[in-house]
């Protein structure tokens, strides 16, 4: 089953333009993963949070982290038409123990597209 | 150095039938995670192994078997197709498992297209 929902499920924007995405989930975590796919292919990393922290970035790439809430939001700036995709996110179960399986826990997905 | 790689790319099979996908990780990665990914849908975790052993296993039926060889390469099992196996599957590696892993990303593979008629 999917642990959370991204939100919104498709989003269309201009070249330029930010781009914002919102993933909610269901259980505590560890961490939280963002992932980028595109047409059909693998997923490639983006970026990770840990539990404690509240943001990060990543070139840019902006995430935040709401535990209180159990959200997170990936900003994308300044959008090219390249940025085109699937993205998910991603979380591992906490509190994270030595004989644990680190298995990732995906979201429904939010497909983006930046047009030129 | 190469990331982690699939085969085959895409396979046609008919119900009843049974399927084994492959996967290779990055070199010095010791963990593998395939996951299954429906049209439209989030991938959703199947197995992980680290060093030849089951370390996970997510809510699939018994028709869905792997094991890892003793170069960490690892193969995906599915007995009696049937059609609601037609997805992609997804094969991820990362160097280490449980705590030693926390922070580390998994890389995946650009997946197997399997179809089910």
């Amino acid at each position: 089953s999917q642990q959370g929902e991204e939100d919104p499920q498709a989003l269309s924007i201009q070249e330029g333009e930010n781009a914002t995405m919102n993933c909610s989930y269901k259980t505590s975590i560890n961490n939280l993963q963002w992932y980028r796919q595109n047409s059909g292919r693998g997923l490639v990393h983006l970026i990770l949070i840990r539990s404690n922290e509240r943001e990060k970035h990543s070139g840019r790439l902006r995430v935040t982290l709401d535990t209180s809430k159990k959200s997170s939001s990936l900003l994308i700036t300044a959008s090219r038409a390249a940025d085109t995709a699937s993205y998910f996110c991603a979380t591992v179960p906490g509190p994270i123990s030595s004989g644990s399986a680190r298995q990732l826990t995906f979201g429904s997905g939010t497909q983006l597209t930046v047009l030129p | 150095d190469a990331g982690v790689t699939q085969s085959p790319t895409h396979l046609i099979k008919t119900r009843g039938q049974h399927v084994t996908l492959r996967c290779s990780p990055i070199s010095g990665h010791k963990s593998v995670s395939w996951y299954q990914q429906v049209l439209g849908q989030g991938p959703q975790f199947i197995f992980q192994y680290y060093e030849k052993e089951e370390r996970g296993r997510g809510n699939f039926p018994d028709r869905f078997s792997a094991r890892q060889f003793p170069n960490y390469s690892s193969e995906l099992n599915v007995n009696a197709l049937l059609l609601g196996d037609s997805a992609l599957y997804l094969c991820a590696s990362s160097r280490d498992y449980g705590q030693a892993a926390v922070g580390q990303p998994q890389h995946f593979g650009d997946g197997t297209r399997l179809s089910i008629l």
